[in-house]
């Protein structure tokens, strides 16, 4: 099945310090996604990527498609306690179905 | 709105035992899908549908079944519970084409 390469597998960062997490494909993807799970919960949509080179901005968050739209990359500024959670990068396998491919995810753990 | 909705939220299973896991939503979306997410990995993709009276498998569809007579409910059936389906179950809906996708709270199953 697709591998889509997410790292680093985990952070552990101080309150304040900026954080950096990619993802990386063997193939093309016309959707990049990344998405934040707290403990118990479901998935939430943080950004939605849909052209290559785009680069995003949600708060403090910004991620960019990259442009041979194999990879894609998180950054998160000036992080707080609430930051932490597991983070994942998707891609839509196409026809806008909703059908995702799941990064294994970046555990993020901020202290304060 | 509630959202997505799913229950129960923990179930106990024993091997060859069988059940249905429950997800609505009231939003009207067209997609509902449903995934697993086992521990260190991404969600996974079991099965989808477009649409009232449509489904169609995804990555890991084996061991399960699914319906949709209605656009609300999207429910998931293990005929016979094995313990490699221990895992954390997740119901996600959208609207047809572009557009966010919703998960639920998920299912947190243990079969013995």
């Amino acid at each position: 099945g697709q591998q889509l390469n997410q790292s680093p597998q985990s952070m552990f960062i101080q309150e304040g310090e900026d954080v950096s997490m990619n993802c990386t494909s063997s193939s093309i993807f016309n959707t990049w996604l990344w998405y934040k799970q707290d403990p118990g919960e479901g998935p939430v949509l943080l950004i939605a990527l849909y052209k290559a080179g785009e680069l995003t901005s949600n708060g403090r968050l910004t991620a960019q498609f990259g442009i041979t739209r194999k990879d894609s990359f998180l950054n998160i500024s000036a992080s707080i306690p609430s930051d932490v959670g597991i983070y994942f990068c998707a891609v839509d396998r196409g026809s806008t179905l909703g059908r995702l491919y799941f990064g294994r995810g970046t555990q993020l753990t901020v202290w304060p | 709105n509630a959202g997505v909705t799913q229950t129960p939220k923990f179930q106990v299973l024993k091997t060859g035992q069988s059940m249905t896991l429950q997800c609505a939503q009231d939003m009207n979306h067209e997609y509902m899908s449903w995934y697993r997410q086992d521990p260190g990995m991404g969600l996974r993709l079991i099965h989808y549908s477009v649409g009232a009276g449509i489904t169609d498998q995804g990555e890991v569809p084996n061991g399960y079944n699914v319906s949709r007579s209605t656009t609300e409910d999207f429910p998931l059936r293990l005929l016979s519970a094995a313990p490699s389906q221990t895992s954390v179950y997740f119901c996600a809906s959208k609207e047809g084409g572009g557009g966010e996708q919703y998960f639920g709270p998920g299912t947190r199953l243990t079969v013995t």
